[in-house]
């Protein structure tokens, strides 16, 4: 089974400052990891996924992901953020392969509010 | 569809009364989703359909919930003799196949148990 641990439950920044929401998960298998959003009122955007390859994913709005396996890790990242971005950020996992890989794991999610 | 359609949107009931929460995903995903968000709790799998069948329901929290998918297509929720620790936001989601091509997340049904 699966697990994630976000570390923040609130994170509030100004605007145009860099933002990193963290995110570590556990597995006894192989990963992927993904990152949504959610805005108010709205179901959940995929913002971003690891599938294989470059450790370093670039996903919609301006956000980067990198995985780090050794540190369990899977952090999301901004350089500069906007008040369009105060939304609920969940990070997210599944197994790769065998039969529980169509189940996606959460995190309790981290509030992002962007301050003026 | 363009998108997963869920509804309604909002929903009151009394406690004890029966609910059925309606589903419809995106034509050609044959994986759906039932998720429940809780304040502070994230999200909490519920079921999970490939086609026509669910071949794990291992989230549903007790009897009184149900779900069934018909043509491979709509999904329907049912929470009989609903209690107050129901009420939630009732999120579904749809993907081909497999979590790796992402799941897509309808805008949820907010239920509210009086």
């Amino acid at each position: 089974a699966q697990s994630v641990t976000q570390l923040d439950s609130q994170v509030p920044v100004f605007e145009e400052a860099p933002v990193e929401l963290r995110c570590n998960y556990s597995s006894s298998v192989s990963v992927y990891l993904f990152w949504y959003v959610q805005y108010p009122n709205q179901g959940l955007q995929l913002l971003l996924k690891y599938l294989s390859g470059s450790t370093l994913v670039k996903g919609i709005n301006g956000f980067e992901a990198e995985f780090n396996k050794s540190q369990t890790s899977f952090h999301l990242r901004k350089p500069s953020v906007h008040i369009s971005d105060t939304a609920e950020y969940f990070c997210a996992v599944s197994a790769n392969s065998g039969g529980s890989n169509y189940k996606l794991t959460f995190g309790k999610g981290t509030l992002l509010t962007v301050n003026p | 569809g363009a998108g997963v359609s869920q509804s309604p949107s909002n929903k009151v009931t009394e406690k004890g009364k029966d609910v059925e929460l309606r589903c419809d995903p995106i034509s050609g995903h044959t994986a759906l989703y039932w998720y429940r968000q809780s304040l502070g709790q994230g999200l909490e799998f519920l079921i999970y359909f490939q086609g026509n069948s669910a071949p794990d329901k291992s989230g549903l929290p007790s009897d009184r919930f149900s779900a069934e998918r018909t043509g491979g297509s709509v999904s329907t929720l049912t929470i009989q003799r609903t209690q107050q620790e129901d009420s939630a936001v009732y999120l579904c989601a749809s993907s081909f196949d497999r979590a790796n091509y992402g799941y897509t997340f309808g805008s949820g049904t907010r239920l509210t148990v009086v």
